[in-house]
């Protein structure tokens, strides 16, 4: 079964920073589809980013960008100029071609002014 | 605007009841999906259902029972067999076609009175 793991269960940044968040996963098929999804206090889960495993090309949205090794199972989140607003809980999450969820336990990350 | 909704936000259940956490979507999305998050913690998948009239176990199914007789609609029942209910519920969907990210009810808490 497909494994997601987020080594770093807290993280803190200064406003305006830069941080970047890990996961790795472990799977044998070679389609698939990585996301990273952000949880807020209210506990919504909003998308941030997402990936597709063919591409090569590493996704980005805005501030929030992906280092994407395929090889090396790897998909870090940079967040670029942090906010406040981006305190949160951010989860790594991945799906199989058959819809096969999986997710990671979750960085969560604090913003310091 | 098509969404997930899951009703009611809080639920409270008493010691040897059954209780049943509703979800609801018209994105006309196939794959429907049930997690458990305790505090500080990840996504667990409850169970999943790919199709209408089908579902399958994931990780934590023991205690739960799920039913899928029409696409919109896949109500999670917490049995009282199911130990230790306390815990937040989100629901969620994935379209057909790659690349589709789940979209996410806002979530149920569910508390032991």
């Amino acid at each position: 079964a497909q494994t997601v793991t987020q080594s770093q269960p807290e993280m803190s940044v200064q406003e305006a920073e830069t941080v970047t968040l890990s996961c790795t996963y472990d799977t044998s098929e070679s389609d698939y589809y990585l996301f990273w999804y952000k949880q807020p206090p209210s506990r919504q889960m909003i998308l941030v980013i997402r990936q597709e495993a063919y591409k090569q090309q590493n996704a980005t949205e805005n501030r929030f960008s992906v280092n994407f090794q395929k090889a090396a199972k790897s998909f870090s989140l940079k967040i670029s100029d942090s906010q406040l607003g981006d305190a949160a809980m951010y989860f790594c999450a991945y799906r199989s071609p058959l819809n096969d969820m999986r997710f990671g336990a979750g960085t969560r990350l604090t913003v310091k002014p | 605007d098509g969404g997930i909704t899951q009703s009611p936000k809080y639920l409270f259940r008493k010691e040897g009841q059954n209780v049943t956490l509703s979800c609801e979507q018209n994105l006309n999305h196939d794959a429907m999906y049930w997690y458990r998050q305790d505090p500080g913690q990840g996504l667990r998948l409850i169970y999943y259902s790919q199709i209408v009239n089908d579902f399958q176990k994931g990780d934590i199914a023991e205690g739960y029972s799920v039913s899928r007789e029409k696409k919109e609609s896949f109500p999670l029942t917490v049995t009282s067999a199911q130990k230790n209910p306390t815990a937040f519920y989100l629901c969620a969907s994935i379209g057909t076609g790659p690349y589709q990210p789940q979209h996410f009810g806002d979530g149920t808490r569910l508390s032991i009175l």
